[in-house]
């Protein structure tokens, strides 16, 4: 059982490029989420998906993108990267988040935006 | 505002000394509250959670949490700590009353262990 996987593990990109980090899920979780990982700021959520099709924001969307077409699947997006945007990001997932079911994570992606 | 608060950045203390970190939360109704634990270059993992029931929760390698309604609380204790608890602590509520949903970090705190 791989649980949550996220790829690439680390990434370097210019500003403006763009660029996808995949999060992939083999539990058949219906909400699944992304977080950014700053210093001093805990986890912020970025977007958050409460099933296929389905998809909303969190508290620092702006500048990604998202979309849920499967189940398993939840890629994010940059469509144009900054340097404020280096982080570190998190995937994460769980069944209905409703019920207060705990998320589980994947490793995380280290972006740096030069 | 809404938000979720660990106001202790870092913490320091002795191996076999007890722990208490301390979180705190300012929505009005009683939401879904998780402690996660990340060690250095790792993803989160969950120690424990509360969503009803039995305020004082036990939680995985010897942890346990009390929800205090009237304080807006959900302190993490340990009645002795090892060197491999050396970690980053997360607390996080979700169920929140604008948005049912989403789930809300607080900033964390660092926990280092003395020999």
């Amino acid at each position: 059982n791989a649980g949550v996987t996220q790829t690439p593990k680390f990434q370097v990109l210019k500003t403006g490029q763009s660029m996808t980090l995949q999060c992939a899920q083999d539990m058949n979780h219906e909400y699944m989420s992304w977080y950014r990982q700053d210093p001093g700021m805990g986890l912020r959520l970025i977007h958050y998906s409460v099933g296929a099709g389905i998809t909303d924001q969190g508290e620092v969307p702006n500048g990604y993108n998202v979309s849920r077409s499967t189940t398993e699947d939840f890629p994010l997006r940059l469509l144009s990267a900054a340097p404020s945007q280096t982080s570190v990001y998190f995937c994460a997932s769980s069944y209905t988040q409703g019920t207060g079911q705990p998320q589980h994570f994947g490793d995380g992606t280290r972006l740096s935006i030069l | 505002a809404q938000s979720v608060t660990q106001p202790d950045i870092h913490i320091t203390v002795s191996e076999g000394a007890s722990l208490e970190l301390r979180c705190n939360y300012s929505y009005g109704a009683t939401p879904y509250l998780f402690w996660y634990v990340q060690s250095p270059g790792q993803g989160l993992q969950l120690l424990l959670k509360y969503f009803s029931g039995d305020t004082l929760v036990q939680g995985i390698k010897g942890f346990e949490a009390e929800f205090k309604r009237s304080q807006s609380s959900f302190n993490l204790r340990k009645p002795s700590v090892h060197w491999s608890d050396a970690a980053e602590y997360f607390c996080a509520v979700g169920g929140l009353e604008t948005s049912y949903d989403k789930v809300i970090f607080g900033p964390g705190t660092s926990l280092s262990v003395i020999p």
